[in-house]
């Protein structure tokens, strides 16, 4: 069974738009982690964000932001007033005790910003 | 503070040749990853290693594949003999515990 699901595979939106991106995961674990990664055509993989399962508190840096929703088991992205910059691809993951903590990958949602 | 380091950045090799990946971690990180992404497979764990012992290889697709950290700053993927479907990116990560891992920049392996 698929523990992390990015069920867009590809969005594309004009620059300045506001564009959520979707991240649904499974656990019966009560501590676990979520975490959105970007992946821009350089090929880099950089880190964005870890949250904890006993945090439920919204997360905002900058244009960005992250609602994780514990009752819905969504830990979606916004990106605010999108930018060319922002074009990448996204994963989102999970670490849980029943994977020794190990990174559990969506398949990435790949994120097209239009000038 | 210097990132994950990997070398070289692109490898381009003939079929049945030896291909040595090497990555040197975050230092003060005890947990190393490797990681293989296609485009058919997406990213896939190939081995990690805590405190320069390896902890799950399951990952390792054949006998082909071997992986060793002889100390807490360097660690290699070996590929002995590649084939042109090991072609893809394979990513070196590290982390502190459980905590975010940090990718290096990737090296892009060709095999003809």
């Amino acid at each position: 069974a698929q523990k992390v699901t990015q069920a867009q595979t590809e969005i594309s939106v004009v620059e300045k738009e506001d564009v959520t991106l979707d991240c649904v995961y499974e656990t019966r674990d009560t501590t676990y982690y979520l975490f959105w990664y970007k992946q821009p055509p350089s090929g880099e993989l950089v880190f964005l964000i870890r949250r904890n399962s006993f945090d439920e508190q919204n997360e905002i840096s900058g244009r960005y932001s992250w609602n994780f929703q514990k009752s819905t088991s969504s830990f979606n992205f916004t990106i605010t007033a999108s930018q060319v910059v922002d074009s990448a691809v996204y994963f989102c993951a999970l670490s849980e005790v029943d994977s020794n903590y190990q990174l559990i990958w969506g398949a990435g949602t790949k994120l097209i910003i239009k000038p | 503070d210097a990132g994950v380091i990997q070398s070289p950045r692109h490898e381009v090799t003939e079929m049945g040749q030896e291909v040595t990946l090497r990555c040197k971690p975050i230092s003060g990180h005890d947990y190393l990853f490797w990681y293989r992404q296609t485009m058919m497979r997406g990213l896939e764990l190939l081995i990690y290693f805590n405190n320069n012992v390896p902890i799950d290889d399951s990952g390792m697709p054949e006998d082909r594949f071997s992986a060793k950290m002889p100390n807490a700053s360097f660690s290699t993927l070996k590929i002995q003999p590649s084939e042109p479907r090991d072609s893809a990116v394979y990513f070196c990560a590290s982390s502190f515990g459980t905590f975010e891992q940090f990718f290096g920049p990737g090296t892009r392996l060709t095999v003809l």
